[in-house]
C-alpha cells in the first residue's frame, strides 16, 4: 500500500541554521512527489515537486529511489519559513494524492 | 489565478444535524477532493470526484457523502453529524484538460465544530 511517512512532528532550528525535513514513501510504481506548505492563516499550497527539480524559496528536495526518500532541505533557515510542511505522493489515474502527517517547522530568532 | 472557495470558514452544529459543506472552483478543473485535517494525522482523503456525477471513496468515507452536479461545485454532506467529525475540512481541485499538471489547489478550509 502507498504510504508517506514524516517522522518529525516538530522541528525547531535557529535562524541561519540548515534545515532538513524528512520524508519517506512506500510505492511500488514510479512516484511523483511533492512538498506542500501551509503558513499561518493561509491556505495549503504547493511548494515544490520532484519532477521540476527547482529551488523554491531556497528549498530543494531530491528524490532518492534507493532510500525511498524525498527530504526537503534549505541551507540557511529564515523566520518566514516557519510553517506546516506536508510531503505528498501522487498516484493513480485521477491523481489522488496521499499526504504525510506533516512537520511543523519553527525558526527561532 | 486559481480560486477555490468554501462556503463557510467556521461552522458550529449540533450532534445529529445534517451538515452541508460547499466548495466551488473557477478553473474548469476535472478533479475535486475533500479532506479532513487533524493534528498529528495530516490530511486524510474523504471522497474525490474526477467528473460530474462521478465520485470515489477515499480513505475515510464513513459518515460522509458527496455530490457533484456541476463541474465547478463539490459538496460534502454529513448525514448525521457526530462529535468525532469536529475537524478542519479542506476542499481541493486539480487538472485542467489542456494541462499535464496534477497540482492540487486548496480552499481556505472550514473549521467544523460538532457539539
Amino acid at each position: 500500500a502507498q504510504r508517506v511517512t514524516q517522522p518529525e512532528k516538530l522541528l525547531s532550528v535557529f535562524k541561519g541554521a540548515p534545515v532538513e525535513l524528512k520524508c519517506n514513501y512506500s510505492y511500488s510504481g514510479s512516484p511523483e512527489l511533492f512538498w506542500y506548505v501551509q503558513y499561518s492563516r493561509q491556505r495549503l499550497q504547493l511548494l515544490l515537486r520532484h519532477i521540476s527539480r527547482e529551488s523554491i524559496k531556497g528549498f530543494t528536495a531530491d528524490l532518492n529511489k534507493g532510500e525511498t526518500s524525498f527530504h526537503l532541505k534549505k541551507p540557511f533557515a529564515q523566520e518566514e519559513d516557519s510553517a506546516m510542511y506536508y510531503c505528498a505522493l501522487s498516484f493513480g489515474s485521477a491523481s489522488k494524492i496521499i499526504f504525510g502527517s506533516g512537520t511543523r517547522l519553527s525558526i527561532r530568532p | 489565478d486559481v480560486k477555490v472557495t468554501q462556503s463557510s470558514r467556521y461552522l458550529v452544529k449540533r450532534t445529529g444535524e445534517k451538515v452541508f459543506l460547499e466548495c466551488v472552483q473557477d478553473m474548469d478543473h476535472e478533479n475535486m477532493f475533500w479532506y479532513r485535517q487533524d493534528p498529528g494525522l495530516g490530511l486524510r482523503l474523504i471522497y474525490f470526484s474526477y467528473d460530474v456525477k462521478m465520485k470515489e471513496k477515499g480513505d475515510i468515507p464513513e459518515g460522509y457523502s458527496v455530490s457533484r452536479e456541476k463541474k465547478e461545485r463539490f459538496s460534502l454532506i454529513l448525514e448525521s453529524a457526530s462529535t468525532n467529525q469536529t475537524s478542519m475540512y479542506l476542499c481541493a481541485s486539480s487538472f485542467h484538460p489542456g494541462l499535464a499538471d496534477y497540482e492540487q489547489y486548496f480552499g481556505p478550509g472550514t473549521r467544523l465544530t460538532v457539539t
